[in-house]
């Protein structure tokens, strides 16, 4: 069974870092690209990142650009988001979610339960 | 960076049959794929690519696109179809990045 489980979010202020993380199971993880979209309280869905499975290729959203990093490690089967400089407009919930690697659309096919960030002071 | 445009919110009749649209000049190019939300829930995916359905999503949920809209329609719609609906789909614009609709509030009446 496919499982993502995301962690590491939490409480920060303005200004401040936290790191996300995204523990994989049930799947060849080092064959699948992986994203992170985050969806703010009672908003919409919103895009943040993608990494393809060799981390060769990076993408990310204008929004974030700069300030997040996003990474992997295929031994460890675990996807990360180095989250800098942190506003309160990036309060949402994470998630991460497998790329089936649609060339024609995007089709992201399994999704983690998500983890609250929260910017405030 | 491109858009995608969905109405706010939409409703259907148990049994009866929805369509809901969602536009942006990145469909042009690009299929939409189709995400249904629960409260407290993580997305699903319904639909992907010309007119795809992953495993365990019923056949009642079909896709087609024309020109720069995309549709997802539910035909015999269910009470447990009532949800948000997202779609999603490449940006034309240039970036290699993944957008997403506004969503659409689909309730079951």
């Amino acid at each position: 069974e496919v499982q993502l489980v995301e962690s590491g979010g939490g409480l920060v202020q303005p200004g401040g870092s936290l790191r996300l993380s995204c523990a994989a199971s049930g799947f060849t993880f080092s064959s699948y690209s992986m994203n992170w979209v985050r969806q703010a309280p009672g908003k919409g869905l919103e895009w943040v990142s993608y990494i393809s499975s060799s981390s060769s290729t990076i993408y990310y959203a204008d929004s974030v650009k700069g300030r997040f990093t996003i990474s992997r490690d295929n031994a460890k089967n675990s996807l990360y988001l180095q989250m800098n400089s942190l506003r309160a407009e990036d309060t949402a919930v994470y998630y991460c979610a497998r790329d089936l690697g649609c060339s024609s659309t995007s089709c992201l096919d399994y999704w983690g339960q998500g983890t609250l960030v929260t910017v405030s002071s | 960076s491109s858009e995608l445009t969905q109405d706010p919110a939409v409703s259907v009749a148990l049994g009866q049959t929805v369509r809901i649209t969602c536009q942006g000049d990145s469909l042009r190019s690009y299929y939409a794929s189709w995400y249904q939300q629960k409260p407290g829930q993580a997305p699903v995916l319904v639909i992907y690519g010309k007119n795809n359905r992953p495993s365990g999503i019923p056949d009642r949920f079909s896709g087609s696109s024309s020109g720069n809209t995309a549709s997802l329609t539910i035909t015999g719609a269910q009470a447990e179809d009532e949800a948000d609906y997202y779609c999603n789909s490449r940006d034309s614009s240039g970036n290699p990045n993944y957008v997403f609709g506004t969503g659409t509030k689909v309730t079951v009446l």
